[in-house]
C-alpha cells in the first residue's frame, strides 16, 4: 500500500501567518491528492483535489502544489476559522490513504 | 443539494456485529463510488473499504478483509458497512464518502462489554 508521510504533526501559528504543510507519498500518485480540514466533531471537508484544484466554495487562501511524490498545503493567510486538523488523502489507487494529520493550533 | 445521512450511534459488545446505513440524495446513487473511513477518538483517518454501487463491486482494506462487508440497495439510495467480530478497538466513528468529495456525517460505533 502507498503510505503517506505528513508533517509536522502539530504547528502553532497565528492569525495573519503564512502556514505551510507537507505530505510525501511513498511512490509516486501523479497529482492524485486530495486535502482536508477537519474540526472537533465533524466529518472532514474536502479542500483541494488534483493536488492543486480548489474545491468549490472553499476560501483562495487555501492552494495546494505538488506531484508524483512531493505535496504542500499552504494557507496564505491564517484566519481563526482555520484552526484545524488537515489531511492530506491520495487516491491514486481505489485504496485511499491518510496521512497522519497535522494540528494547527493558535500560537 | 447531495446529501449521504447515515444510521444512528451503536453500542454493541465484543464478538457481535454492526451494520451502519448511508442514505444517498441529490445525485444518482449509482454514478460515485461510495467509501468507508473511521476514525477513533483523538486519531487519524483510516480506510476501510470501496464499493461501485452500479456494479456492487467491492475493495477492502487488508486490515479488514473478512470482517467487513458493504452492500448496497440501489432502489433506495442507500450503502451500508457491515463490520464483524468486533473488538474495544473498533470503537470509532464509521464515516461513509461519496468518492472524497461528500461525506456523511458520522456513525458512532462503541464496543464494549
Amino acid at each position: 500500500d502507498i503510505q503517506m508521510t505528513q508533517s509536522p504533526s502539530t504547528l502553532s501559528a497565528s492569525v495573519g501567518d503564512r502556514v505551510t504543510i507537507t505530505c510525501r507519498a511513498s511512490q509516486s500518485i501523479s497529482s492524485w491528492l486530495a486535502w482536508y480540514q477537519q474540526k472537533p466533531g465533524k466529518a472532514p471537508k474536502l479542500l483541494i483535489y488534483k493536488a492543486s484544484s480548489l474545491e468549490s466554495g472553499v476560501p483562495s487562501r487555501f492552494s495546494g502544489s505538488g506531484s508524483g511524490t512531493e505535496f504542500t498545503l499552504t494557507i496564505s493567510s491564517l484566519q481563526p476559522d482555520d484552526f484545524a486538523t488537515y489531511y492530506c488523502q491520495q487516491y491514486n489507487s481505489y485504496r485511499w490513504t491518510f496521512g497522519q494529520g497535522t494540528k494547527v493550533e493558535i500560537k | 443539494q447531495v446529501q449521504l445521512v447515515q444510521s444512528g450511534a451503536e453500542v454493541k459488545k465484543p464478538g457481535a456485529s454492526v451494520k451502519v446505513s448511508c442514505k444517498a440524495s441529490g445525485y444518482t446513487f449509482t454514478s460515485y463510488d461510495i467509501n468507508w473511513v473511521r476514525q477513533a477518538t483523538g486519531q487519524g483517518l483510516e480506510w476501510m473499504g470501496w464499493m461501485n454501487p452500479n456494479s456492487g463491486n467491492t475493495g477492502y482494506a487488508q486490515k479488514f478483509q473478512g470482517r467487513v462487508t458493504m452492500t448496497r440497495n440501489t432502489s433506495i439510495s442507500t450503502a451500508y458497512m457491515e463490520l464483524s467480530s468486533l473488538r474495544s478497538e473498533d470503537t470509532a466513528v464509521y464515516y461513509c464518502a461519496r468518492t472524497n468529495d461528500y461525506w456523511g456525517q458520522g456513525t458512532l460505533v462503541t464496543v464494549s462489554s
